[in-house]
């Protein structure tokens, strides 16, 4: 199985701030990488695929990079509705699709 | 608008049963693939299963492989999960979730998820 590790587990920003959140996978998986975010109770929200393909009505201040075993996902200033947990997602290996373990981004 | 909206989750007892059951409306149902994922209690989130749009194609995680069965009725715009062999690991909330695209090649990846339903497997 290809794995997902995320990185950081676990993020404090500000209102503001840039930040980045990293995705690797265990071996090549193109560009077939979602991110999604999650706030608690909720179910989660697609907001990028296929590694850079911005999500009809996602805000302009998520991007998505990357290919191969390397990802990222940028929020260019975090708004206080940012704040939740985001997951990656790989589907090179369909249907053995899996999921990093997530970034939880908390306000500083 | 799309909406998704899971029933048929409850507590059961290990080796029990349970069937979900995903309410679609808002979007034309027998056009698109469908999955189910779940997150266990203060966990991350597993895919589960896979229906192709007409239900001729399913696919499951290994984890569930032989216990659950994935199926549709694009009558009724309802899909559905029927658990067997429940373990107390199957605990967690189950989410449907939309394909992105329709037609014969799925995304696999999900734009559009219920609100989810609790599964407790515990005697």
């Amino acid at each position: 199985d290809i794995q997902l590790t995320q990185s950081p587990s676990f993020l404090s920003a500000s209102v503001g701030d840039r930040v980045t959140i990293t995705c690797r996978a265990s071996q090549g998986i193109s560009s077939y990488l979602a991110w999604y975010q999650q706030k608690p109770g909720k179910a989660p929200k697609l907001l990028i695929y296929a590694a850079s393909t911005l999500q009809s009505g996602v805000p302009s201040r998520f991007s998505g990079s990357g290919s191969g075993t390397e990802f990222t996902l940028t929020i260019s200033s975090l708004q206080p509705e940012d704040f939740a947990t985001y997951y990656c997602q790989q589907l090179n290996s369909y249907p053995l699709i899996t999921f990093g373990q997530g970034t939880r981004l908390e306000i500083k | 608008q799309v909406q998704l909206v899971e029933s048929g989750g409850g507590v059961v007892q290990p080796g029990g049963s349970l069937r979900l059951s995903c309410a679609a409306s808002g979007f034309t149902f027998s056009s698109y693939g469908m999955h189910w994922v779940r997150q266990a209690p203060g966990k991350g989130l597993e895919w589960v299963a896979f229906i192709r749009y007409d239900g001729s194609n399913k696919y499951y995680a290994d984890s569930v492989k032989g216990r659950f069965t994935i199926s549709r009725d694009n009558s009724k715009n309802t899909l559905y999960l029927q658990m067997n062999s429940l373990r107390a690991e199957d605990t967690a909330v189950y989410y449907c979730a939309k394909d992105l695209i329709y037609g014969d090649y799925s995304s696999w990846y999900f734009d559009y998820w219920g609100q989810g339903t609790l599964v407790t497997v515990s005697s």
